[in-house]
């Protein structure tokens, strides 16, 4: 298993450009999540998905748009960048059972200038 | 979610057995103690979690006092590779009405050769 895998690693963009940052897992899993880091901070939910077709904001959704049309692949759009959203991006899933152990991907670093 | 109480940071020498303890003392019946930790600029990385016996995996061992106000996530034989910050993070078992895992600052712990 690749488990959770993301797409950049690094992206640098100008402010007002769109891109998406795309997110797999192949676990198997129900449940997928997009968390921020900011340097030196901890992790802030963006988004998450309990299966296909089904989404919610987390705690700073502003400035961003999730899909999940299969259960593999959860991507984060941003669309006008704005140098607020330069930070660490990672993706993570985990599977709901009595406990949702999540399991992250290995990030993208994004900058906006 | 339960808040946690973590040191800052510890020192561990190569080959000795790091103890890390979490102070939890609100925790309630349903919550679950979960670590993870994040080795530089990497995606957290998931270590162990317990209700409220005893826990041990191929990479840590977790023990969790009677009252379960506090826990210890002990490496046994401490690696240059394990030095990382980590987190101790207590929350429902699966979901929920809250889905985030929250990480405070966590401990750096620096494995010393």
């Amino acid at each position: 298993n690749a488990g959770v895998t993301q797409t950049p690693k690094f992206r640098i963009l100008k402010i007002g450009q769109s891109m998406t940052l795309q997110c797999a897992q192949d676990m198997n899993h129900n449940y997928m999540y997009w968390y921020r880091q900011d340097p030196g901070m901890g992790l802030k939910l963006i988004y998450y998905s309990v299966g296909a077709g089904i989404t919610d904001k987390g705690e700073v959704p502003n400035g961003y748009n999730v899909s999940r049309s299969t259960t593999e692949d959860f991507p984060l759009r941003l669309e006008l960048a704005a140098p607020s959203q330069t930070s660490v991006y990672f993706c993570a899933s985990s599977y709901a059972g009595t406990t949702d152990t999540q399991y992250f991907g290995p990030g993208t670093r994004l900058t906006v200038l | 979610d339960a808040k946690t109480t973590q040191p800052p940071s510890m020192d561990c020498a190569e080959g000795r057995a790091a103890n890390l303890p979490c102070n939890h003392s609100t925790i309630s019946g349903n919550e679950y103690v979960y670590w993870y930790r994040q080795i530089h600029s990497q995606g957290p990385q998931y270590i162990i979690h317990g209700l409220k016996n005893n826990e041990t995996n191929e990479m840590a061992s977790l023990i969790i006092t009677e009252d379960r106000k506090s826990s210890t996530l002990i490496l046994p034989h401490a690696t240059l590779r394990d030095t990382a910050v980590y987190y101790c993070i207590v929350r429902v078992g699966s979901g929920g009405s809250n889905y985030k895992l929250t990480f405070g600052k966590g401990t750096l712990l620096t494995v010393n050769p």
